[in-house]
């Protein structure tokens, strides 16, 4: 069974920093892309990142670049985000999501996710 | 890179059919076929429910079908169920290798 599973959120203070991980079981981990969507309380989804299965490409929205750093390991079945210079609107549940593969951009097993409070 | 235009809010009765627009730009939607829609019930994880525009993943009930014509896709939900009752997201690929949601439609089954 797929399954993906997101840790490392938590409450921290504007300007610090946070890394989330997602581990990944009951599929190939290194033959997908991986990608982190998150959403605020009560809004929509956003897009944060992308990485290739090798880790070569990384793609990032215009609101984290510069500040968020994504990253994996294939041999240990992981995928990070690495989150600096925190701000009160990146305040989010934070998903992990296996890309389906294919041409587009598909999200086809998230995790339950996990929440990150940025507050003074 | 601006999110993609849904309605707020639409609403159907039991056995109804509706439908909601996602708009983008000639970057995004109508740019690529690559839109995709997803279904959230409150308090529960995005499930994929379209991609590649019109394809329905294994387990998805042919009730959910979809379309685009230029910068406009469209998601159909026939014989509406009360287990539709849920938020609605559209995505694109953009041409700045990115990806970008729709703000989300609520669906409420009357």
């Amino acid at each position: 069974e797929v399954q993906v599973a997101e840790s490392g959120g938590g409450l921290v203070k504007p300007g610090g920093s946070l890394r989330l991980s997602c581990a990944a079981s009951g599929f190939t981990f290194s033959t997908y892309d991986m990608n982190w969507v998150r959403q605020a309380p009560g809004k929509g989804l956003e897009w944060v990142s992308c990485i290739s299965s090798s880790g070569r490409y990384i793609y990032y929205a215009d609101s984290v670049k510069g500040r968020f750093t994504i990253s994996r390991d294939n041999a240990k079945n992981s995928l990070y985000l690495q989150m600096n210079n925190l701000r009160a609107e990146d305040t989010a549940v934070y998903y992990c999501a296996r890309d389906m593969s294919g041409s587009g951009w598909y999200f086809d097993y998230w995790g339950q996710g996990t929440l990150v409070t940025v507050s003074s | 890179q601006s999110a993609l235009t849904q309605p707020a809010s639409v609403s159907g009765s039991p056995g109804q059919s509706i439908t909601i627009s996602c708009t983008g730009t000639s970057s995004d939607v109508g740019a690529y076929n690559y839109v995709s829609w997803y279904q959230q019930h409150p308090g529960k994880v995005p499930k994929l429910l379209i991609y590649d525009v019109t394809n329905r993943p294994s387990g998805v009930s042919n009730r959910f079908s979809a379309s685009k014509s230029g910068n406009t896709a469209s998601l159909t939900i026939s014989g509406l169920q009360a287990e539709d009752e849920a938020d609605y997201y559209c995505s694109s690929y953009t041409s700045s290798n990115t990806e970008v949601f729709g703000g989300g439609t609520k669906l409420t089954v009357l």
